[in-house]
């Protein structure tokens, strides 16, 4: 399984579009990328998944790059509840699909 | 809400008890999963199972873990002879497999041993 490397922390005010870089050198072939939310005291949330370019639903779009090192989570005007903490994985999802957690990026709304 | 249910939320227990957590998975989903989380961390696996049949478990934390699904339903994992380094919150997650396997997490069981 892909190892990934986001950052720690970010800040961001509200109405703000954020951006989180996740780098993943050694993603496989067959391995999709997912990022999920968790807020404290919950379980994650599936975000968005991707394998190539750009997808883009509800709630994100996700950047991925013609050599899939890395990958970027893109949150329209966020706000206060955007506060959370975002996970970006990396494997294949048909192999089993347990997922191999980070540290995560630990997001910051400010009013 | 996400469909999927763990009982209890909060389990306070002394060392050396042993625990035993459920999870309800969402109905029609044949994968369920366990994570710990200890504070500051990401989720860590620990077992997986298709339907009734536990896939992989090599990531139990030791031979006091264990997890059943008996009926390819609901899930229980216990924990036996309790020890501090155990509390941890407890997730169970569920999915329907590729080619999407966006996995619904439950709240969580959150344990404190002590």
């Amino acid at each position: 399984l892909a190892k990934t490397t986001q950052p720690i922390s970010m800040d961001s005010y509200e109405g703000q579009e954020v951006n989180i870089t996740c780098s993943h050198n050694n993603i496989a072939t067959n391995d999709y990328i997912t990022w999920y939310q968790q807020f404290p005291s919950q379980g994650p949330r599936f975000i968005i998944q991707g394998y190539k370019t750009k997808v883009t639903n509800e709630v994100a779009s996700l950047f991925i790059p013609a050599d899939r090192k890395s990958s970027t989570l893109s949150l329209p005007r966020v706000s206060l509840s955007d506060t959370a903490v975002y996970y970006c994985l990396v494997g294949d999802i048909n192999q089993g699909g347990k997922l191999i957690f980070g540290q995560g990026t630990e997001l910051s709304v400010k009013p | 809400d996400t469909g999927v249910s763990q009982d209890p939320r909060h389990k306070i227990t002394k060392r050396g008890q042993n625990v035993t957590f459920r999870c309800d998975p969402i109905s029609e989903h044949n994968r369920l999963y366990w994570y710990r989380q200890t504070l500051g961390q990401g989720p860590e696996f620990l077992t997986y199972f298709q339907n009734e049949a536990q896939l992989e478990k090599s990531r139990l934390l030791s031979d006091r873990f264990s997890a059943e699904r008996p009926k390819g339903s609901f899930s229980t994992l216990e924990i036996q002879r309790t020890e501090q380094g155990d509390s941890a919150m407890y997730l169970c997650a569920s999915t329907l497999g590729a080619p999407k396997d966006e996995q619904f997490f439950g709240p969580g069981t959150r344990l404190t041993v002590l």
